[in-house]
């Protein structure tokens, strides 16, 4: 099946530097990615929906300056964490959309945890 | 708004039981997907099943089953005779038909398997 991957798996920074990860499609093109984020011991929370060559659309509550995202291609999406926060720890999971209609497979990244110190 | 309640928070079952994992989920939209996902200590999602909304059909897969009834929107989750390997978080997921990856999560479910 189509891989997914996440570039670090685990980061620890220092409050008020900046963070990137990185999600990859493998081995096929994503038409849209998505960044969850979750806290332990709880759901996933959908951040925001990236669609290569435009804007991400961020869910309610997700401040866009906190949590940039690129999506320059079609098989890499790119979140940064500015001015990282301890509260801003946490595991985030990127997913990747293959195709451009429904049917429609998600296929999800394996996580990069995050520590703000 | 799209809900999906999990209410089981934590379950404990021995080696060789059978354990259900109960999904009811909210939608005002006719078409979407179900989904459920196993999320083992190591943090990666794993795939185990998607469903549309217009086949209720159950599905068996090994060890693994699902109920699907849109009546009472519910997609249950059957594990038969259950092994230490199954202890996971189990996440029961639902999303809009025509753009699957956008996902409503339930709380999931902490299965543990004692042998």
């Amino acid at each position: 099946g189509a891989v997914v991957s996440q570039h670090p798996s685990r980061v620890i920074c220092k409050s008020g530097t900046s963070v990137k990860i990185e999600c990859r499609s493998l081995d096929f093109q994503a038409t849209t990615m998505f960044w969850y984020r979750q806290f332990p011991k709880k759901s996933l929370m959908l951040m925001a929906t990236s669609n290569e060559g435009s804007k991400a659309t961020y869910e309610q509550g997700v401040e866009k300056d906190k949590f940039l995202i690129n999506h320059a291609s079609l098989t890499l999406s790119t979140l940064t964490v500015t001015s990282a926060h301890p509260e801003d720890s946490s595991f985030y999971i990127c997913s990747a959309r293959e195709g451009w209609g429904s049917p429609d497979t998600q296929y999800f990244g394996p996580g990069t945890r995050l520590t703000v110190l | 708004a799209q809900k999906v309640t999990q209410a089981q928070t934590e379950i404990s079952v021995v080696e060789k039981e059978d354990v259900t994992l109960d999904c009811v989920y909210e939608t005002r939209d006719t078409t979407y997907y179900l989904f459920w996902y196993k999320q083992p200590p190591s943090g990666e999602l794993v795939f185990l099943i998607r469903r549309n909304s217009f086949d209720e059909q159950n599905e068996i897969s090994g060890r693994y089953s699902w109920n699907f009834q849109k009546s009472t929107s519910s997609f249950n989750f059957t594990i038969t005779a259950s092994q230490v390997v199954d202890s996971a978080v189990y996440f029961c997921a639902l999303s809009e038909y025509t753009n699957a990856g956008k996902s409503t999560f339930g709380d999931g479910t902490t299965l543990t398997v004692k042998p």
